[in-house]
């Protein structure tokens, strides 16, 4: 199987929520990372995940934090959700190259 | 000054026109990336380049490591081609940093 699969597509959340976002990586890669990316803005690097731990991480809270599998999917979880998070939530698997997943629209209201 | 520089930021063109995006970087990279991003789509990876040129289909991406620079070209560009393309360097691991994008449109 080949690609990078997200879900949800499309999250409508409260502020206060909680909210947790899955990606499954392109099979054999072992490096996962989490973009945000803002309406009308370039996508801003969350953390990154290697074997399953920590490799790296953006200028992001406490409240956003990571899993990865070893079966190296990964989830990305966000608490007490803020209107500001509203965003696109890209993945990206890498092993040499690197492979976006489609994101996932989440939408604080 | 930001260390990836792309150009122009947006640009429109006629079908057919040879197109050009120009991409600048400042840091040490192992890996460059051109990426293109359809309105309200998730990222599709075109190139990842650490020297030379690449081709796939009409689409050229060259890279020039001493001069720290990247061309993205469009052969006869169609609006389907129309969409935000960006590039994204590699320093040391894979926390990419991005350029700001280039809008295309491409009228029929």
């Amino acid at each position: 199987e080949t690609g990078v699969t997200q879900s949800p597509t499309h999250l409508i959340k409260t502020r206060g929520q909680q909210v947790t976002l899955r990606c499954s990586s392109q099979s054999g890669h072992n490096t996962v990372s989490w973009y945000q990316q803002a309406l009308g803005q370039g996508p801003q690097f969350i953390f990154q995940y290697y074997r399953e731990e920590e490799n790296g991480r953006g200028n992001f809270p406490p409240r956003f934090s990571g899993l990865q599998f070893p079966n190296y999917s990964s989830e990305l979880n966000v608490n007490a959700l803020e209107l500001d998070d509203s965003a696109l939530y890209l993945c990206a698997s890498s092993l040499g190259g690197v492979v976006f997943g489609p994101g996932t629209r989440l939408t604080v209201t | 000054k930001n260390e990836v520089e792309q150009s122009p930021q947006n640009l429109t063109a006629q079908e057919g026109e040879f197109i050009t995006i120009n991409c600048s970087y400042s840091v040490g990279i192992s890996a460059l990336h051109w990426l293109q991003q359809h309105p309200g789509g998730g990222i599709v990876s075109l190139f990842m380049l650490s020297s030379g040129k690449k081709k796939h289909g009409r689409l050229i991406a060259t890279i020039n490591i001493q001069e720290k620079h990247s061309s993205l070209h469009i052969t006869a560009s169609h609006p389907r081609d129309s969409a935000v393309y960006i590039c994204a360097v590699v320093p040391c691991n894979y926390q990419l940093i991005w350029g700001a994008g280039t809008k295309l449109i491409i009228k029929p």
